[in-house]
């Protein structure tokens, strides 16, 4: 089975505009979750979809959102970028067993 | 609002030691608890999961113990590898069912 796989895997945007991420997950994996891992903060949980419902959301600005398709991939959007934004954002699929399988993520840098 | 903390910070040992990494949480209601190890500039690989009903699990030369009363896990490494050099983070499912991740143990095995 393919793992999870995130695009693009490395970006560079500008203060100001907005950035768009995407994510696989395995197949037959109907949850998908999304973080933030910076060096400051550490690994930060952002948001869950669930058969393309948002079942759980982190402590981000409403900047940060997401949704899921109906074949399970999901995207996560960032309006209004700022320099504290750059970070890895790291997407991980779960069957439901509560285990997580993560991508290798997707490096944004924001200048 | 659950605090995870991982202790030590870094570690560095030589090729064969056997090794214990700790994780503790402020708040024992979880669901369960995670250990993954990542790579430099990669995604995350789970490791073992273990739910709030279990006291261990292990998988080949890793062992992880959870005590809920006291807010603790460990990860037992043995017979340590170079390509066991890795940061090794926990993280928490709490009420929320929302994961919280500890810091990490950035862990160097040399030969």
């Amino acid at each position: 089975k393919a793992g999870v796989t995130q695009t693009p895997r490395y970006l560079i945007k500008t203060r100001g505009q907005q950035v768009t991420l995407s994510c696989s997950p395995i197949s037959g994996h109907r949850s998908v979750s999304w973080y933030q891992q910076t060096p400051g903060q550490g690994l930060q949980f952002l948001f869950e979809y669930f058969s393309e419902t948002q079942r759980n959301k982190g402590n981000f600005p409403g900047r940060f959102s997401g949704r899921q398709f109906s074949n399970s991939r999901s995207e996560m959007n960032v309006s209004t970028l700022e320099l504290g934004d750059s970070a890895l954002y790291l997407c991980a699929s779960s069957s439901g067993s509560d285990t997580q399988y993560f991508g290798p993520g997707t490096r944004l840098t924001v200048l | 609002k659950q605090e995870v903390t991982q202790i030590p910070a870094a570690l560095s040992v030589p090729e064969g030691e056997n090794l214990v990494l700790n994780c503790s949480f402020t708040d024992s209601a979880i669901y369960n608890l995670q250990w993954f190890r990542q790579d430099p500039g990669k995604g995350l690989t789970s490791l073992l999961l273990i739910q709030s009903s279990q006291r261990e699990q292990t998988s080949g030369r890793l062992n992880a113990s959870l005590d809920k009363s006291s807010g603790r896990s460990t990860l037992y490494i043995a017979a340590s590898q170079p390509g066991d050099s890795a940061t090794y983070l926990c993280a928490v499912r709490g009420g929320s069912y929302i994961p919280t991740f500890g810091r990490g143990t950035s862990l160097i095995v040399h030969p």
